[in-house]
Order: structure tokens, then sequence, then C-alpha cells
């Protein structure tokens, strides 16, 4: 069955660092997401992205998170200072149709 | 916003017993709905879905049930097993391909 694909399973990294999660989508799936979980609580919509742009994002995708699709396969994630609220469960996700699949995530560790 | 804490509502139930997880949606214009489970570390698994057009569906163990009228769902599993002990997430969304709006979770757990 495919999957999505999220690498790495986990990152710890220092307040103010730069990080980028990384995801590769099911092949035939066009659009693709990013989703956070904080410790306990609702996974939480970031970014939606179709056609090489953003469609749809949250309030919580401020300036300091961006995304890309570098290459035909992958889709990042870039926090670009991170901070210690930052720290989470952070998923992809990618969807054709009605079915949506979602990978195994990032767990960042923001110290 | 909704207040959302560390501590996910529990329900408990003894395995081979039926489980019946509640879920209550938010925007009327939603038509689509996912049932997810999630194990730790893990992240969310498709269950189960519906159309708004729909009031019912079933699938192996699990049935959704879809009420309109006042924006409540519900996964009812049949037979509980060990393995089903995880966090139930439902989702709603108002077409395919649109971001996934998550409820706060219940977690399952299930008593041998």
């Amino acid at each position: 069955e495919p999957e999505v694909t999220q690498t790495p399973s986990h990152q710890v990294t220092q307040m103010g660092q730069e990080v980028i999660l990384r995801c590769v989508p099911i092949s035939n799936h066009l659009y693709f997401y990013w989703y956070r979980q904080i410790l306990g609580q609702k996974v939480e919509f970031l970014v939606s992205f179709y056609n090489n742009e953003i469609s749809e994002k949250s309030e919580i995708f401020d300036d300091q998170f961006s995304v890309e699709r570098p290459d035909g396969s992958n889709f990042t994630l870039k926090i670009r200072s991170t901070k210690l609220e930052d720290s989470a469960m952070y998923f992809c996700a990618s969807s054709v149709e009605w079915g949506y699949t979602f990978g195994s995530g990032t767990r960042l560790t923001v110290v | 916003g909704e207040s959302v804490g560390l501590h996910l509502p529990t329900l408990s139930v003894q395995e081979g017993d039926n489980s019946i997880i509640n879920c209550a949606y938010s925007n009327s214009a939603s038509d689509y709905f996912i049932w997810y489970k999630q194990e730790s570390g893990k992240g969310p698994q498709f269950i189960i879905d519906i159309r708004s057009n729909m009031d019912k569906r079933q699938g192996q163990r699990v049935t959704v049930l879809l009420n309109k009228t006042v924006k409540h769902l519900s996964l009812q599993i049949a037979a509980t097993q060990p393995g089903d002990s995880a966090v139930y997430f439902c989702a709603e969304t108002s077409s395919g391909n649109t971001p996934l709006v998550f409820g706060k979770g219940t977690r399952l757990s299930v008593i041998a």
C-alpha cells in the first residue's frame, strides 16, 4: 500500500536554529499538507500546497514557516528560527479526491 | 477558541465488548468526515469515512454514524480488541482535497 514517508523521525534542535522537515507524498497525489500536533493535543492544520503553490494556510503558519517542493517527489517544511513552542509532532499528508494519507510524523524537540 | 489540555476523554471497555466513540463537529457546511486511529508515536491512520449524503457507513468491525441535524458523528467498534487501544480522532472538511479539521480525540483503552 502506498505510504507517505517522513524524515527524520526525530529532530532535536537548538532554539533559534533552522530546521527542515522532509516528506515524500504518494506519487499520484496532487495535494500536500503539513499538520502539527503538540503533545497531548489535537492535530492542527498548518498549510496546504497544490500546483506548486500554497493553497491555504492557518494562522499558525507565520513568516517563520515555509514550504517547498524542490523536485518531483519531496515536499519540505522549513522553520527558520525555531522557538520552544515549535516542539511538536509534524505530520505530512497527501490527498487525491477524497483520500487523505498521513505520514508517521517527525518529532521536533526544540531545546 | 476552544480549550484543549493534556487530558483526553478516555473510554475503557472490556475486550469483546462494543465501543462507541462520539464526536461533535463544528461546521455545518462540512461534507466529508473521517475517523482516524492514532497509536503512540505514529501518524493518524485512516479507519472509515462518510460523506454528508449518507447517515451510516459500515466497514470491517467499524460503523460510522452521521447526524447532520445535531452535527454529531460516532464510531462504533464491534468486538473491541486490545489492538484497538489508541486515540481516535474525527476530522471534517468541506470537500475533497481541502484541509481537515480535527476534533480533540478520545483515548480508547481495552481491558483484556
